[in-house]
């Protein structure tokens, strides 16, 4: 079975700052990655996602997230932060075998401070 | 394109009622997905369908909660009856299943239900 864990369930950054948050997988077969952001009181969006080829993956918002299979890792970074990125995000793992649904880590919230 | 739909977007009910929410995926998708979010952590899969079958359902609590997918379409999600601990948010997914890799969800706005 494949497991998540996101370290730092708040992580508090200025405006203009570099965003970084930690996401590390655990998994037996290759690993498809997610990235979702969520806003107060909504579904949650999909940022980015690893499947296969290029470990350096840019989604929408500025944001992206680099594969290290070495190091178990998915971390998501933003070289600014907005304002507008203050939100849970949450790092998926899922497979290509048996149950297919996403396995979610247990979040990190973002604060941007003015 | 419109994207996931789900009703209603909140409700509170006295523990032993019943409730139930409802799903409408995206167009053409095959693929749907039942998750439960519980109050600061990530969501956990309740069911998936495939079309119209149930084919993981190993989370899904049966003595008190039931789903079904009619002409794997909408999907209505029941409780029956609810207790305190059922408090979260019910998040419903679609995606359509081909080769995996291709798969992404797509999540509704969620249920937030609150069991008093």
């Amino acid at each position: 079975a494949q497991s998540v864990t996101q370290l730092g369930s708040h992580v508090s950054v200025s405006e203009g700052a570099l965003v970084l948050l930690r996401c590390n997988y655990s998994s037996s077969v290759p690993p498809y990655l997610f990235w979702y952001v969520q806003y107060p009181n909504q579904g949650l969006q999909l940022l980015l996602k690893y499947t296969t080829g290029a470990t350096l993956v840019k989604g929408i918002n500025g944001f992206e997230a680099e594969f290290k299979k070495s190091e178990t890792s998915f971390h998501l970074t933003k070289p600014s932060a907005h304002m507008s990125d203050a939100a849970e995000y949450f790092c998926a793992v899922s497979v290509d075998t048996g149950r297919r649904a996403l396995t979610f880590g247990s979040g990190t919230r973002l604060q941007v401070q003015p | 394109e419109a994207g996931v739909v789900q009703s209603p977007r909140y409700k509170i009910i006295e523990k032993k009622q019943p409730v139930a929410f409802w799903c409408n995926p995206i167009s053409g998708h095959n693929t749907l997905y039942w998750y439960r979010q519980n109050l600061g952590q990530g969501p956990e899969l309740l069911i998936r369908y495939e079309n119209e079958e149930a084919v993981d359902d190993s989370q899904l609590p049966k003595d008190r909660f039931s789903a079904e997918r009619l002409k794997g379409v909408d999907s209505t999600l029941k409780i029956q009856p609810a207790e305190l601990g059922d408090s979260a948010v019910y998040l419903c997914a679609s995606s359509f299943l081909g080769t995996l890799y291709q798969e992404t969800q797509y999540f509704g706005p969620g249920t937030r239900l609150l069991v008093l």
